[in-house]
C-alpha cells in the first residue's frame, strides 16, 4: 500500500467556521508534510512532522494548525480563514526526514473559504 | 538548497522519447535531484531520482552530468497520460522538498 489518503477532497467554508483536514498514511513512514498550492503555482511547503513532532513550520499563520496524533494520521486545523486562504492542501510522507527516500503525495483537499 | 532551471513549456509527440532538461550549476556534493511530476489537478508524483550516477526505473531514466551541474529526466516513449507538470528539485534530504515552477509537459497525438 503505496497510499496517502486525504479527506475531505473538497471542502467550502464560511471565514467563521472551524473544520479540519486529514491524512492518512500505512506506509510506516515517520515523516509527513503539509503543502499549500494555488492555481497554476507550485506546491508550497508549510509543516513538516518528524516522528510525530513539528519539525517545520514554513511562518504559516496560527488560523493554521497542524496535528499528529499518531504516525499514521496528520491534520489539519483551520479556524477564522480568509478567501485568499483557498487553495489545494496537499498532505504527504516519506520513509524519513533525514533520508534521500521519495515522498508520496496524497490528491489533496479543494478548499474553498467564502 | 540549490536553485533549479527548467524551461516553462515543452511539446512531446506521442510515443517519442522526450528530454526535460534541469540546470543546477551551483548544486553542492551531497545534492540528490529528484523529479517529481504532478498531472492536473493531482497530487505530485515521485518519478526518479540521484546523486551522481544515471538511474533508470520503470517510469524514466535520469542522466545527470559529470559536473553535476545539469541534469535530463527522459521518458522513453511518451503517452498522453505523461502531459503534466514536471518538476526538478535539488535537495540534500527529503525533510524539506522545495518546488520551483517546472515544465508543462504536453504530450501531442
Amino acid at each position: 500500500d503505496t497510499e496517502v489518503t486525504q479527506t475531505p477532497k473538497h471542502l467550502v467554508m464560511g471565514m467563521t467556521n472551524k473544520k479540519s483536514l486529514k491524512c492518512e498514511q500505512h506506509m510506516g513512514h515517520r515523516a509527513m508534510y503539509w503543502y499549500k498550492q494555488k492555481a497554476k503555482k507550485p506546491p508550497e511547503l508549510m509543516f513538516v512532522y518528524s516522528y510525530e513532532k513539528l519539525s517545520i513550520n514554513e511562518s504559516v499563520p496560527s488560523r493554521f494548525s497542524p496535528e499528529c496524533p499518531n504516525s499514521s494520521l496528520l491534520n489539519l486545523h483551520l479556524h477564522a480563514l480568509q478567501p485568499e486562504d483557498s487553495a489545494l492542501y496537499l498532505c504527504a510522507s516519506s520513509q524519513d526526514p533525514k533520508g534521500n527516500t521519495e515522498a508520496f503525495f496524497g490528491q489533496g483537499t479543494r478548499l474553498t473559504v467564502v | 538548497d540549490a536553485k533549479t532551471t527548467q524551461p516553462p513549456s515543452m511539446d512531446c509527440a506521442e510515443g517519442r522519447a522526450a528530454n526535460l532538461p534541469c540546470n543546477h550549476s551551483t548544486i553542492s556534493g551531497n545534492e540528490y535531484v529528484y523529479w517529481y511530476r504532478q498531472i492536473h489537478s493531482q497530487g505530485p508524483q515521485y518519478i526518479i531520482h540521484g546523486l551522481k550516477n544515471n538511474e533508470t526505473n520503470e517510469m524514466a531514466s535520469l542522466i545527470i552530468t559529470e559536473d553535476r551541474k545539469s541534469s535530463t529526466l527522459i521518458l522513453p516513449h511518451a503517452t498522453l497520460r505523461d502531459t503534466a507538470v514536471y518538476y526538478c528539485i535539488v535537495r540534500v534530504a527529503i525533510s524539506r522538498l522545495t518546488f520551483g515552477e517546472g515544465t508543462q509537459l504536453t504530450v501531442n497525438p
